[in-house]
């Protein structure tokens, strides 16, 4: 098994773009969530989803946008990226029925200038 | 929402000795997990517990439901041990799987 993947690894954006981040896992997990990772701060949760088709708000979600289509995929939008969404995100997976153990994915590395 | 204090912030410990590392919460949990960050950047999960105490290799987590608090110990530490260590606590209410994090200990540990 993979785990949990994520692309892209770095990604430089101007202010204005848009961009995906992509998150996949093999593991056959309902519940997926993105973190967002700030310097002094812990993760903070964007979005989260407990199966394909269904999505809902964390903590920060402003600014971004998910879908969950499919068990394996979670991508995270960037609608139009600011210098506040500079941040290292991580996107992570647990197993349903109770299990609560979570897997993270490497992170991805987002400036934006 | 639950607030999660991890104490020390930063840590420097020499190779061999025994290390602590606490988190207390504000709120009743079903569920504590405690994560490690390494310098690459990279999340895992080493325990999640809701009662008592569990040990893995060198590593015991240990936590009090009462006094809303929990501990990770390395017994032994060495320099790979060095990391981010993660408290992360996940609510009664709502989706158990939402997680409140702690800001993280910074551990380093010198040969």
């Amino acid at each position: 098994n993979a785990g949990v993947t994520q692309t892209p690894k770095f990604q430089v954006l101007k202010t204005g773009q848009s961009m995906t981040l992509q998150c996949a896992q093999d593991m056959n997990h309902e519940y997926m969530s993105w973190y967002r990772q700030d310097p002094g701060m812990g993760l903070r949760l964007i979005h989260y989803s407990v199966g394909a088709g269904i999505t809902d708000q964390g903590e920060v979600p402003n600014g971004y946008n998910v879908s969950r289509s499919t068990t394996e995929d979670f991508p995270l939008r960037l609608l139009s990226a600011a210098p506040s969404q500079t941040s290292v995100y991580f996107c992570a997976s647990s197993p349903g029925q109770g299990h609560y153990e979570q897997y993270f994915g490497p992170g991805t590395r987002l400036t934006v200038t | 929402k639950n607030e999660v204090e991890q104490s020390p912030q930063n840590l420097t410990a020499q190779e061999g000795e025994f290390i602590t590392i606490n988190c207390s919460y504000s709120v009743g949990i079903s569920a504590l997990h405690w994560l490690q960050q390494h310098p690459g950047g990279g999340i895992v999960s080493l325990f999640m517990l809701s009662s008592g105490k569990k040990k893995h290799g060198r590593l015991i987590a240990t936590i009090n439901i009462q006094e809303k608090h929990s501990s990770l110990h390395i017994t032994a530490s060495h320099p790979r041990d060095s990391a981010v260590y993660i408290c992360a606590v996940g609510a009664f209410s709502g989706s158990a799987r939402q997680l409140t994090f702690g800001s993280g200990t910074q551990l380093t540990v010198l040969p």
